[in-house]
């Protein structure tokens, strides 16, 4: 069973960072490609990120390019989000999420709070 | 404002059946055969219900299915549950710089 268990989340002040993780188990993490879906609260889904299998080739929404760079480790089963220069409109849960495309692995989600 | 359009709300009675519309353009939902839907509950994490436009993943039952024609995406909920109740999200390929869009989600009541 795929297992998806995000963590690092919290209360930051605008302009700080924070670094999301996601510990993946259950499947070949190193052959899916993996995402980062953010909601903000009481919004709707929002895509975010997403990193291929090898961590070769990345992709990002527009509002978070040149602040937001995502990683893995695949020794670790682990994906990564680092968020700088974060704003208030960054606040949100962000979920990862398996594989690309469309997601059919979530996690329980990690509430990123950006506030002064 | 999202990318792909869909209703706030739709409401059904126990055991009708319902639809929901995503609609979007000729560079996401309309290009490509890869529109996704997802049911979430209050508090939870999404789930797939339909992908590749009129999939069914393993464990999600023949009363959800899923369409296109043209620029919209339809999802269909036969023999409402009260399980049912809860916001539903369309997605669609928009191609490989901005990867995918949602809808704004439709808050479906089961009365």
């Amino acid at each position: 069973e795929v297992h998806l268990v995000e963590s690092g989340g919290g209360l930051v002040q605008p302009g700080g960072s924070l670094r999301l993780s996601c510990a993946a188990s259950g499947f070949t993490f190193s052959n899916y490609a993996m995402s980062w879906v953010r909601q903000a609260p009481g919004k709707g889904l929002e895509w975010v990120s997403a990193i291929g299998g090898s961590g070769a080739i990345t992709y990002y929404t527009d509002s978070v390019k040149g602040r937001f760079i995502i990683s893995r480790d695949n020794s670790k089963n682990t994906l990564y989000l680092q968020m700088n220069s974060l704003r208030a409109e960054d606040t949100a849960v962000y979920y990862c999420a398996k594989p690309l495309y469309y997601f059919d692995s979530w996690g329980q989600g990690t509430l990123v709070t950006v506030s002064s | 404002q999202s990318a792909l359009t869909q209703p706030r709300s739709v409401s059904g009675s126990p055991g009708q059946s319902v639809t929901i519309s995503c609609t979007g353009t000729t560079s996401d939902v309309g290009g490509y055969n890869y529109v996704s839907w997802y049911r979430q509950h209050p508090g939870k994490a999404p789930k797939l219900i339909i992908y590749d436009v009129t999939k069914r993943p393993s464990g999600v039952p023949d009363r959800f299915s899923g369409s296109k024609s043209g620029n919209t995406a339809s999802l269909t909920i036969s023999g409402l549950q009260a399980e049912d109740e809860a916001d539903y999200y369309c997605c669609s390929y928009a191609g490989s710089y901005t990867n995918v869009v949602f809808g704004g989600g439709t808050k479906l009541t089961v009365l």
